[in-house]
């Protein structure tokens, strides 16, 4: 596509639940980022994959939190037992290679958890 | 980490009026955005600029990565151009970065028709 593109654009759930967030990517970018934004913040880095691995899961804030990629494409954010602090907009940028290279974001996800 | 640091946070504009934001960052950078956040929280792509002067339209960007800052002008601002303004940068931490950006906490522009 042209841009990145996330799905589904708004979530809300119940505390407690598991929830699946989809990210895909703009066409050949092998890089791909991971980042949650709270209410007055700028975003903040979860994961980040070139192209399947998980080059770098530093940011993931638990072990609830966990992200695939496995054709190198499309990447799918897994939050368990949601918490009501997991509330935030999650976001996805990918790039042509490396963070050396301009990062694109998508509209992101507004997940909500009651 | 790397801190990035915004200024002013906040800041209110008539119509036509020119600004110029801020961002000092604590160490060496290979990536540097600036980006506008529109009011339905989309993230827009203004700058590339880890280094030197670029310019589109009615905005421009100079960085001078030996000093470790990066200001944003806006000239002839419009009501389209409120939103939050984010500076982000990659630390030149030779490769162990991975790219990943570190964002300020942003200026607030609101612009008055």
């Amino acid at each position: 596509g042209a841009g990145v593109s996330q799905t589904p654009s708004n979530k809300v759930t119940e505390k407690g639940k598991y929830v699946e967030l989809r990210c895909d990517p703009i066409s050949g970018h092998t890089a791909l980022y991971w980042y949650r934004q709270s209410l007055g913040q700028g975003p903040e880095f979860l994961i980040y994959f070139q192209g399947t691995g998980a080059a770098d899961d530093s940011g993931l804030p638990n072990d609830r939190f966990f992200a695939v990629r496995p054709e190198g494409s499309v990447s799918t954010l897994k939050i368990q037992r949601t918490e009501r602090g997991d509330s935030a907009v999650y976001l996805c940028a990918s790039s042509s290679n490396r963070g050396t290279d301009t990062q694109y974001f998508g509209p992101g996800t507004r997940l909500t958890v009651l | 980490g790397i801190q990035v640091e915004q200024s002013p946070p906040d800041l209110i504009l008539q119509e036509g009026a020119n600004s110029t934001l801020r961002c000092n960052f604590s160490d060496s950078v290979n990536n540097l955005q600036w980006f506008h956040q529109n009011p339905w929280g989309q993230l827009i792509n203004l700058f590339y600029i880890p280094s030197g002067t670029k310019q589109n339209g009615r905005l421009s960007a100079t960085t001078v990565a030996t000093e470790r800052y990066s200001l944003l002008y806006i000239s002839s601002s419009q009501t389209t151009d409120s939103g939050v303004y984010f500076c982000a940068v990659v630390p030149n931490a030779g490769g162990t970065s991975y790219g990943k950006l570190t964002f300020g906490q942003g200026t607030i522009l609101t612009v008055h028709p």
